[in-house]
């Protein structure tokens, strides 16, 4: 069974400056990797996602994330960051083994620093 | 169109109310989806419909009934809810089961009193 770890529980930065959110998985099979946001008060959505092929991908909001497999890792990150990019990030991963249903990293939350 | 629309967007209700909640989409997704979101968590996965089928019925209480009257609709039956069932309750749709992501309509936010 695949688990997620989003080990930062909140990353504060200031304006502009470049960001990275961690996201580590634990799997026995081939995953499919995602990335979404929750802005306040508001539902999620996808950033970006690791299906196949390229290992770095890039999303909306000149995010990008690169999938490595021998760390089994899937960081999110954003050279230069905005106070519109303060919301909750959360990784999820879905496999073969569990019917492909999303597993939730504990999220990660961007406080964007003036 | 590429949205998931849920309505309403708030709701209140006492714990002896029936209510229900809506989601559509027309994106021509086979798979739908209820989750229930409690503050500062992740989402958890209540409810999933695959072709119109529940194929996934976890340990969620009977008071919360799922219907999917065709490929396009979820609906989310709330009968006799306690306080703790206060969270916002989010629909997803996807091409097919878990298949290459999902997307989450912006959920209807709950409060049982």
């Amino acid at each position: 069974a695949q688990s997620v770890t989003q080990l930062d529980s909140q990353v504060p930065v200031f304006e502009e400056a470049p960001v990275e959110l961690r996201c580590n998985y634990s799997s026995s099979v081939s995953v499919y990797l995602f990335w979404y946001v929750q802005y306040p008060n508001q539902g999620l959505q996808l950033l970006l996602k690791y299906l196949s092929g390229s290992t770095l991908v890039k999303g909306i909001n000149g995010f990008e994330a690169e999938f490595n497999k021998s760390q089994t890792s899937f960081h999110l990150r954003k050279p230069s960051v905005h106070i519109s990019d303060t919301a909750e990030y959360f990784c999820a991963v879905s496999a073969a083994d569990s019917n492909y249903q999303l597993i939730w990293g504990a999220g990660t939350k961007l406080i964007i620093k003036p | 169109d590429t949205e998931v629309t849920q309505t309403p967007k708030h709701l209140v209700m006492g714990m002896t109310n029936k209510k229900s909640l809506k989601c559509e989409q027309h994106m021509g997704h086979r798979a739908m989806y209820w989750y229930k979101q409690k503050a500062k968590k992740p989402p958890e996965l209540m409810f999933v419909y695959s072709y119109e089928k529940l194929s996934i019925n976890e340990s969620v209480p009977s008071r919360f009934s799922p219907e999917c009257p065709n490929s396009s609709l979820l609906n989310l039956h709330l009968h006799a809810l306690q306080p703790e069932d206060s969270a916002l309750y989010l629909c997803a749709s996807s091409q097919t089961q878990g298949g290459y992501g999902y997307t989450f309509g912006s959920g209807t936010r709950l409060t049982v009193v």
